[in-house]
C-alpha cells in the first residue's frame, strides 16, 4: 500500500521550458512534504518543502503546490536547464512524528531536460 | 554539506555473512536514520536512532539491527545476509535546532550479496 506516489517514472521537457512533477498521498497524517533531487551515485538532496498549512512555497526556479483536498502537490522548474535532469523524489512526514521518526518517498520521477 | 560519510561505499558479500555499514556525521545531530533504495521503490526507512543507545524500527527493518555508542556513528548490521539484501543503503541526519523533516543524506553504499 503506497501512501506517496509518484505516476510518472519519468518525464522530458525541453530546455527552458517548464516541468511539472507531480506526487499524490493517501495518508491525511502527512503535514510536511519535501522534494529531493537524486544524480546517479549520489545521495538525494534535498531541495524544496512545504508545510500543510500552505499552498505555495517558492525559491528561485522551483515552486511547490500543494492541495490539500485532493492530496496532491506538484513541483515546478522554471525555466528548466541542462543540469535539471535527474531523479526526483517526493517525501511527507506525518503530524505524530514531525518528521524525527522518518519520511515516505515516493517511488521517483526520472525528468529529462532536452536541448 | 551536511557532513555525513559512508563507509564502505562498495561492497559485494555472500549469502550468510555479517555485514556492517558505518555512516558518520561530523555535526554531532540527534536524530540518524538508515535507507534502502531499490528500483521500483523509492526510499524506505529501514531503522533510525533518536540518540546514543535510542534507536527504533522503520518500515522494513526485519534482517537489520543497528547501533549507536557514540553520537556521530550510527551502525546498520546484516546478521546473515541475503539476496533481497542487495540494495543501495543511505544513512540521512537532521539537524537539531531546524526542522526534523528536513533530512540530509549521505553518499550511499551499495551493497551486493551474491
Amino acid at each position: 500500500d503506497q501512501q506517496v506516489k509518484q505516476n510518472s517514472p519519468s518525464l522530458s521537457v525541453q530546455e527552458g521550458r517548464i516541468s511539472i512533477l507531480n506526487c499524490d498521498y493517501t495518508n491525511s497524517m502527512f503535514d510536511y512534504f519535501l522534494w529531493y533531487k537524486k544524480y546517479p551515485a549520489e545521495g538525494p538532496t534535498f531541495l524544496i518543502s512545504i508545510s500543510s498549512i500552505k499552498d505555495k512555497n517558492e525559491d528561485g526556479r522551483f515552486t511547490v503546490f500543494l492541495n490539500k483536498s485532493a492530496k496532491h502537490l506538484s513541483l515546478h522548474i522554471v525555466p528548466s536547464q541542462p543540469g535539471d535532469s535527474a531523479v526526483y523524489f517526493c517525501a511527507a512526514s506525518s503530524y505524530s512524528g514531525g518528521g524525527a521518526d522518518g519520511l515516505t518517498f515516493g517511488k521517483g520521477t526520472h525528468l529529462i531536460i532536452q536541448p | 554539506d551536511a557532513g555525513i560519510t559512508q563507509s564502505p561505499r562498495h561492497k559485494v558479500t555472500e549469502t550468510g555473512t555479517p555485514v556492517t555499514l558505518r555512516c558518520h556525521q561530523t555535526e554531532n545531530h540527534r536524530y540518524m536514520y538508515w535507507y534502502r533504495q531499490d528500483p521500483g521503490h523509492g526510499l524506505r526507512l529501514i531503522h533510525y536512532s533518536y540518540g546514543v543507545k535510542d534507536t527504533d524500527k522503520g518500515e522494513v527493518s526485519d534482517g537489520y539491527s543497528v547501533s549507536r555508542s557514540k553520537t556521530e556513528d550510527f551502525l546498520l548490521t546484516l546478521e546473515s545476509a541475503t539476496s533481497s539484501q542487495t540494495s543501495v543503503y543511505f544513512c540521512a541526519i537532521s539537524r537539531d535546532g531546524g526542522s526534523y523533516n528536513e533530512q540530509f543524506f549521505g553518499p550511499g553504499t551499495r551493497l551486493t550479496v551474491l
